[in-house]
Parts: structure tokens; sequence; C-alpha cells
């Protein structure tokens, strides 16, 4: 099942600097994006979502993008903090469906150096 | 703020042994999910769960696996004859009912170990 991929398997930035996390699709039925952050031992903490009627959205230091035409989106963070240190995962849904659910990517395992 | 709870954390168990992991959703929340991740795998959908009934199934849900809402509160994943393959985190997700409520929050897990 390759409809959700995170091409970077890791990612690692100074602290201060912007990390920019990448997640292709394939399905054209997704209408909603989402990522999660997850740390060792510990279930996916929502971070940030974003629907198929907007481009951009921003909570905080936390940007998704989404560009329908490339099947593209990313999740910025900017100033990286040490603390942000943990994997990402980008997922997607296709709300038309009753039970939502979601597909995964792999996951990009984001490193920031004080 | 609210989360999602899940017990227990670890749970060993022998190959052919059934298993119950138990979950309690967000409490206004009406939507409930499993999900999986084999260890280096991604997370796998497999199954969601509204108004007493399954809304949908992955193929890995297959008749060993069952879920219930035995109560007002709890949502249980059972599967009844363990296999070394079902070793896996297991989360539990739920969500709100209506429009702009897409986002499913994550339980911390249980780690099902099978010998």
């Amino acid at each position: 099942d390759q409809q959700v991929k995170q091409n970077s398997p890791s990612l690692s930035v100074q602290e201060g600097r912007i990390s920019i996390l990448n997640c292709d699709y394939t399905n054209s039925m997704f209408d909603y994006f989402l990522w999660y952050k997850k740390y060792p031992a510990e279930g996916p903490t929502f971070l940030i979502s974003i629907s198929s009627i907007k481009d951009k959205n921003e909570d905080g230091r936390f940007t998704v993008f989404l560009n329908k035409s490339a099947k593209h989106l990313s999740l910025h963070i900017v100033p990286s903090q040490p603390g942000d240190s943990a994997v990402y995962f980008c997922a997607a849904s296709a709300g038309g469906t009753s039970g939502s659910r979601l597909t995964f990517g792999e996951g990009t395992q984001l490193t920031v150096n004080p | 703020e609210p989360e999602v709870t899940q017990t227990p954390s670890h749970q060993v168990t022998q190959m052919g042994q059934e298993v119950i992991l138990r979950c309690v959703p967000i409490s206004n929340h009406l939507y409930f999910y499993w999900y999986r991740q084999i260890l280096g795998q991604k997370v796998e959908f497999l199954v969601s769960f509204y108004n007493n009934e399954i809304s949908e199934k992955s193929e890995i849900f297959d008749d060993q696996f069952s879920v219930e809402r035995p109560d007002g509160s709890n949502f249980t994943l059972k599967i009844r004859s363990t296999k070394l393959e079902d070793s896996a985190m297991y989360f539990c997700a739920s969500r709100r009912k209506g429009q702009g409520t897409d986002t499913q929050y994550f339980g911390p897990g249980t780690r099902l170990t099978v010998l």
C-alpha cells in the first residue's frame, strides 16, 4: 500500500533553522490530511491538519502546505527546537467514506541538534 | 485535556491464546478506531466503529478479530487465537462526529508480544 509516501526516512537540522518534511500521495479521493508526531513507546500525537479546499494552514511554529495538483504536502517547522525531535507521520483520509480510515506514510525521523 | 487511554500498556501471550485490548475513547467522541504498527512498518488501519457497529474494516481484520463497546466508555479489540505475526503496537483512536471534525486522536498504545 503506497498511497501515502514519505521518501525521507530521516532529517537532521540545527536548532533555530527550518525543518521541512515532505509527503506524497496517489489517491485523488483523499480530502483531509494530517501530521502526527510520535515519540518511542507512545501513540501518535496530532499536530496539524489541512482540508483539500485549502492550500495552507498555520498553527504557531507549524505550517502545512498542500499542492493538490502535485499530490504533495509538506510540514514546515520554524524555528526548530530540540524537543521537536521525533518521528513525524503524514496521514490522509477520504472523508466521503463512513469510517474515514487514515492511511499513513512511513514516517520521517526528525533530529534537531542544539 | 481529555485523552484516549489504553490498557494494558504491554501484553505478553502465548500463541493460540485469546487477548483483549482495552481502550477508553474521549468522552464526547462517537467514532472509534483500531490501528496497529508492526515493528519497522507503517501504522495500519484495522477497523472503525460507529453507532455500535463496524463501519469499515481492512483486509487484516479477519475472523480472528472482533470489536465491542460493552458499556458507555470502553472499546475493546479481541484477538481470538493469537499468532506470532500479531505481535505489534495496537493503537486506539477516536474522533467527534460533525463537519470539520475529521481529526483522530490516538491513545498511547498496547504492545502485544506473542510468543
